[in-house]
């Protein structure tokens, strides 16, 4: 099993449109958890920090199951600006980030 | 705001020659890394460093690469003898603590072809 796995997409949604990724890890000891944003061949940009209550930052709504071992990424009201790669980062006990494949966001008119 | 530089932005190559590639991470963070991302593939973990030493490397990391800081502000990685398959983007990255907490902040890149 992969450490960090995600569906690669692409999602292709009209503007206005929620979407939602889903990302799934392999290590339970995994105490730290992220959703980056890459534009094309730009570098990773943090987007937000997935706390264990779960957290909300305008439009995205970030949630963690450790017993599922799993984290989401909900993006509402979707905006042409939004296309672009979501990554999964997860760091374990090594405290290395890893990254997840990512996901890709095609927003369309 | 505080930035990673990483220069080169792009550097063509033969196969078989050295490379130096090189980050000023910001200032007052503690905890260095470099990852490569092939065209079209996921961000990959090559090395991380502090205090001066590597802490922790993949299965990719192999001896024809080598890390250092050879001054207090810059972190290079070394590629001794480049093969094709090392054409990638190469990010380095630093966090203020190697905690599990804590954001990774990124350089531009610095894009690697091989020929």
């Amino acid at each position: 099993r992969k450490e960090v796995e995600q569906d690669p997409g692409p999602f292709n949604v009209p503007e206005g449109a929620t979407v939602a990724f889903n990302c799934t890890y392999s290590n339970s000891a995994s105490q730290s958890f992220f959703w980056y944003r890459q534009d094309c061949r730009k570098e990773p940009k943090l987007l937000m920090s997935v706390y264990s209550s779960g957290n909300e930052d305008g439009r995205f709504t970030a949630q963690l199951n450790r017993a599922s071992q799993y984290i989401s990424l909900l993006i509402r009201d979707s905006k042409l600006s939004d296309s672009a790669t979501y990554l999964c980062v997860v760091v374990g006990g090594s405290y290395i980030p890893t990254f997840g494949r990512g996901t890709s966001l095609i927003v369309h008119p | 705001e505080p930035e990673v530089t990483q220069t080169p932005s792009h550097q063509v190559t033969q196969m078989g020659q050295e490379v130096i590639l090189r980050c000023v991470p910001i200032s007052n963070h503690l905890y260095f890394y470099w990852y490569r991302q092939i065209l079209g593939q996921k961000v990959e973990f090559l090395v991380s460093f502090y205090n001066n030493e590597i802490s922790e490397k993949s299965e990719i990391f192999d001896d024809q690469f080598s890390v250092e800081r050879p001054d207090g502000s810059n972190f290079t990685l070394k590629i001794r003898s480049t093969k094709l398959e090392d054409s990638a983007m190469y990010f380095c990255a630093s966090r203020v603590s190697g905690v599990n907490t804590g954001e990774l902040f990124f350089g531009e890149g610095s894009r690697l072809t091989v020929l």
